[in-house]
């Protein structure tokens, strides 16, 4: 158990829809991340926080938003759903200060897998 | 794109044979690290070696690292069929200032049998 806890598990839900994805990072870690894990597409960072401020973005699309909140939760908000944003999306968390953080391991949730019909 | 490149992209073996994976990377780096995956699971990391470190050893994984050519190579030794998963090489940006942005490779997806 990584300690690092997602919610909800699956999802499915209809093109043009909105959902919301939960993680709780393991305990004492600062920095949340988010991954997209698609067959196509491999796993792709989306952005990172750390201690509620955005320190880092990748690949992450505007229809996409998160959040860290003051008790370091995160959410991830997917909007205008599309087809091809089926994938498996994971929250990772680290104790790292997100400055070197490649020397910080990450710890992954199990992830959420999101199916748009 | 991908920093990191696993070959071979899959591998199959018998119980109790070793396994090897390789990963290529385009950029300097600070460290590597390996992650494994089992089906529908999070990952989780094994090793990280950095780029002054030429070999690292963990139980039944030894993971080198060889910055000249931009390789790492990770071993499983006595492989067990509890091993079968995809592994993945992660790589920070390049210039050792990163704030995320973990890259990883496309796995190797390896199958041992019992």
């Amino acid at each position: 158990d990584s300690g690092v806890t997602q919610t909800p598990k699956h999802l499915i839900t209809a093109t043009g829809q909105r959902v919301t994805l939960r993680c709780s990072p393991r305990s004492g870690d600062l920095s949340v991340y988010w991954y997209q894990q698609s067959l196509d597409q491999g796993l792709q960072f989306l952005i990172q926080y750390y201690n509620g401020e955005e320190r880092a973005k990748g690949n992450i699309l505007e229809r996409f938003s998160a959040q860290q909140f003051p008790d370091l939760h995160s959410e991830l908000n997917l909007s205008s759903l599309e087809l091809g944003d089926s994938a498996l999306y994971f929250c990772a968390s680290s104790v790292g200060t997100g400055g070197l953080i490649g020397n910080s391991p990450l710890h992954f949730g199990n992830g959420t897998r999101l199916t748009v019909t | 794109s991908q920093q990191g490149e696993e070959d071979p992209q899959a591998l199959s073996i018998q119980e109790g044979e070793n396994a090897t994976m390789n990963c290529s990377y385009k950029t300097s780096i600070n460290n590597l690290q390996w992650y494994r995956q089992n089906s529908g699971r999070g990952l989780v990391h094994l090793i990280l070696i950095r780029s002054n470190e030429r070999e690292k050893h963990s139980g039944r994984l030894r993971v080198t690292l060889d910055t000249s050519k931009k390789s790492s190579s990770l071993l499983i030794t006595a492989s067990r069929a509890a091993d079968t998963a995809s592994y993945f090489c992660a790589t920070p940006p390049p210039g050792g200032t990163s704030y995320g942005k973990l890259t990883f490779g496309q796995g190797t997806i390896l199958t041992v049998h019992p």
